[in-house]
């Protein structure tokens, strides 16, 4: 048990489905992170939230769309993927902006 | 662009060797430079490493940073079947909060 709990642990959508992930951390930490694990490629970036609101977007495409209901829940949005958005989606949380990260065991998508 | 390089892409050592893992960076800014151990889902932090010089310590494992020669090391000494694990070094900027860049990882296999 990490505190960083993603939900779900694998999903497989067609290129019109509509899906979300889930995060939920129970570490009382101010900011949560999306990040995108492919195979052989380092850890990506995607979003950023701070005490709620986004501080970064890092160039990812609209198709991916992020929510950050409050500091606890934090969700990402997928519409029209393409087969290359098959990926690890890990969760993160840190107490602030530069205290280390705390990962979920994250969602394994695979985009058909 | 900001590098972050990581050596060996994989080692396969026996129960009880040492290993030392590398990461080199080029970050405009650096803050700090953390190291992660990722197993099968959730990478889960090790070390946070921000003075030069100064080894940090936890077990069997240590680390130290060189920010005159820009790299790091990770040691593990008398390793076991339960080290093995991709290690993620992962470089933090000044400006940028935790946006952090991350290496493409060292894959660590021992075998019994």
């Amino acid at each position: 048990e990490t505190g960083v709990t993603q939900t779900p642990r694998h999903l497989v959508m067609g290129m019109t489905n509509k899906k979300s992930l889930k995060c939920e951390q129970h570490l009382g930490h101010n900011a949560m992170y999306w990040y995108k694990q492919s195979a052989k490629k380092p850890l990506e970036l995607m979003f950023v939230y701070s005490l709620e609101e986004r501080v970064e977007n890092n160039s990812v495409p609209s198709r991916f769309s992020p929510e950050c209901p409050n500091s606890s829940h934090l969700f990402l949005h997928l519409h029209t993927l393409q087969p290359e958005d098959s990926a690890l989606y890990l969760c993160a949380s840190s107490q602030e902006m530069n205290s280390p990260l705390h990962f979920g065991n994250g969602t394994r998508l695979t985009v058909t | 662009e900001d590098k972050v390089v990581q050596s060996p892409l994989s080692l396969v050592v026996h129960e009880g060797d040492t290993v030392t893992l590398n990461c080199s960076y080029e970050v405009t800014n650096f803050r700090s430079l953390l190291w992660y151990k990722q197993e099968k889902k959730a990478p889960t932090f090790l070390f946070m490493l921000t003075s030069s010089g100064i080894e940090k310590k936890s077990g069997r494992l240590s680390s130290i940073l060189d920010k005159k020669e820009l790299f790091s090391i990770l040691n593990i000494t008398a390793t076991q079947t339960g080290d093995s694990a991709i290690y993620l070094c992962a470089v933090a900027k000044s400006n940028a909060g935790n946006m952090l860049t991350f290496g493409g990882g060292t894959r660590l296999m021992v075998k019994p």
